[in-house]
């Protein structure tokens, strides 16, 4: 069975960063592209970015090239990302879901920026 | 950027009608289309693919078509269970974008 498990609930400080994980099993992590969906609060889907696990290439949407950083540890089969700066408007939460057509998603991971 | 144009935003229904949610693409998309369901506080979940395949594990009475640009998502008879928040995809080219929903609730 497909799993994606994502790490727990974060809250950051305005201008800090925060780093979420996604654990991938049940699959080979480096055969699919996993992408990374932002969800704020009552607000629908927005689409961040992906990365390949296995070489490391990766795409953003424009407003998130200079907010969001994706990784992936093909040795732990996780993939993470990492939100710089954070304001307000990260407060959301995100999601990661595997290529092709996000057929399968983590259960989400809430981000609360608050001082 | 691809415009995913989605409508209505909200509908209501009987367990007898045939619900029918559209997205049109501001441009050819080839049939990139997924449609997803989202219930409060849960992970979105996929139920067609490609435009018409339905994902695995979902009834049939969900199905999925296309006229020009325009996508369709079709329920027949839908169940109380169907109620929820349902967003169609286009990943024809980066960067994806969702239409911004539909909220749907089956009396």
């Amino acid at each position: 069975e497909v799993q994606l498990q994502q790490s727990g609930p974060e809250v950051g400080r305005p201008g800090s960063s925060v780093k979420i994980s996604c654990k991938a099993s049940g699959y080979t992590f480096t055969d699919y592209v996993m992408n990374w969906v932002k969800q704020s609060p009552g607000q629908g889907l927005e689409w961040i970015g992906w990365i390949d696990p296995e070489y490391g290439s990766t795409d953003y949407a424009e407003k998130f090239k200079k907010k969001a950083t994706l990784t992936a540890d093909t040795s732990s089969n996780t993939a993470y990302i990492q939100l710089s700066s954070l304001t307000s408007e990260d407060t959301a939460t995100y999601f990661c879901a595997r290529n092709p057509g996000m057929d399968a998603w983590g259960q989400g991971a809430s981000v609360t920026v608050s001082s | 950027d691809i415009q995913m144009t989605q409508s209505p935003a909200s509908l209501s229904a009987s367990l007898e009608e045939i619900v029918t949610i559209t997205c049109k693409a501001s441009q050819g998309i080839d049939d990139y289309l997924s449609w997803y369901q989202q219930k409060p506080g849960k992970s979105p979940q996929l139920l067609i693919y490609d435009a018409t395949s339905l994902a695995d594990g979902v009834p049939s009475r969900f199905s999925g078509s296309r006229s020009g640009t325009q996508y369709s998502l079709k329920i027949s008879r839908p169940q109380v269970d169907d109620s929820g928040i349902y967003y169609c995809l286009q990943s024809y080219s980066t960067p994806l974008t969702f239409g911004s929903g539909t909220k749907l609730e089956i009396k």
